[in-house]
């Protein structure tokens, strides 16, 4: 059971807008930045998003990251099929002093 | 560029400890204020952080695991180390090192190795 939720999977066409959710707490989430990871298959995870919204240099802007309350989201657009991974929220929990991620959102692009 | 690369034993029994070494190249750990860390991702599941160390030896570890985790820094080598003992099959898993994107183990990570797979069986 992983301290940030995730749905198991998402899906999308081409060139559609897909959005995955990442729900925590006031001790993760709620104070502290979110992260996002893709992971492509058979690889190691990629940082995607870093301090709620944020992209580092060479991510393309279809990427995206927003942040509300104890929530944040993950919004891809104009869906490629090389945007087919496993994608991970992540933020530091202050009240167990850890690193905490979501469980993996598989998406599928159809 | 900066390129991490763990190495160490892909078999281990359990009740016996795991050893993992990270190799850093294309940049020192010490000249670079930078936070290392190791993270888990067990077959098919979500990942998990085991713990971070800075050039100078300063270490936080998953609670959770900090019990039975060491995280190691040798300078001279330009490498960092795991060793998690008490081994059971649910520590089997692809162990990866990875840096923190900045000064502190606030910082994401930025830089990651391949992953090396432990598997933990008799």
């Amino acid at each position: 059971q992983s301290v940030l939720t995730q749905p198991p999977s998402a899906s999308g066409t081409p060139g559609q807008t897909v959005t995955i959710s990442c729900s925590g707490s006031s001790s993760n989430i709620g104070s502290n930045y979110v992260y996002w990871y893709q992971q492509l298959p058979g690889t190691a995870p990629k940082l995607l998003i870093y301090r709620n919204n944020q992209r580092p240099s060479g991510v393309p802007d279809r990427f995206s990251g927003s942040k509300s309350g104890t929530s944040a989201s993950l919004a891809i657009s104009g869906l490629r099929s090389e945007d087919e991974a496993d994608y991970y929220c992540a933020a530091w929990d202050y009240s167990l002093s850890a690193w905490v991620f979501g469980g993996g959102t598989k998406l599928t692009v159809l | 560029q900066l390129h991490l690369q763990e190495s160490g034993p892909g078999l281990v029994k359990p009740s016996e400890t795991l050893s993992l070494t990270c190799t850093v190249s294309g940049g020192s750990i010490s000249s670079s204020s930078y936070y290392w860390g190791w993270i888990r991702q067990p077959p098919g599941k979500g990942l998990e952080w085991i713990g971070s160390i800075y050039y100078s030896g300063s270490t936080y570890y998953n609670p959770s695991l900090k019990s039975r985790v060491t995280i190691s820094v040798d300078t001279s080598k330009n490498h960092f180390s795991l060793r998690l003992g008490s081994l059971t099959a649910a520590d089997t898993a692809v162990y990866y090192c990875a840096r923190h994107e900045g000064s502190g183990w606030l910082d994401p990570f930025d830089y990651w190795g391949q992953g090396a797979l432990v598997t933990v069986s008799s």
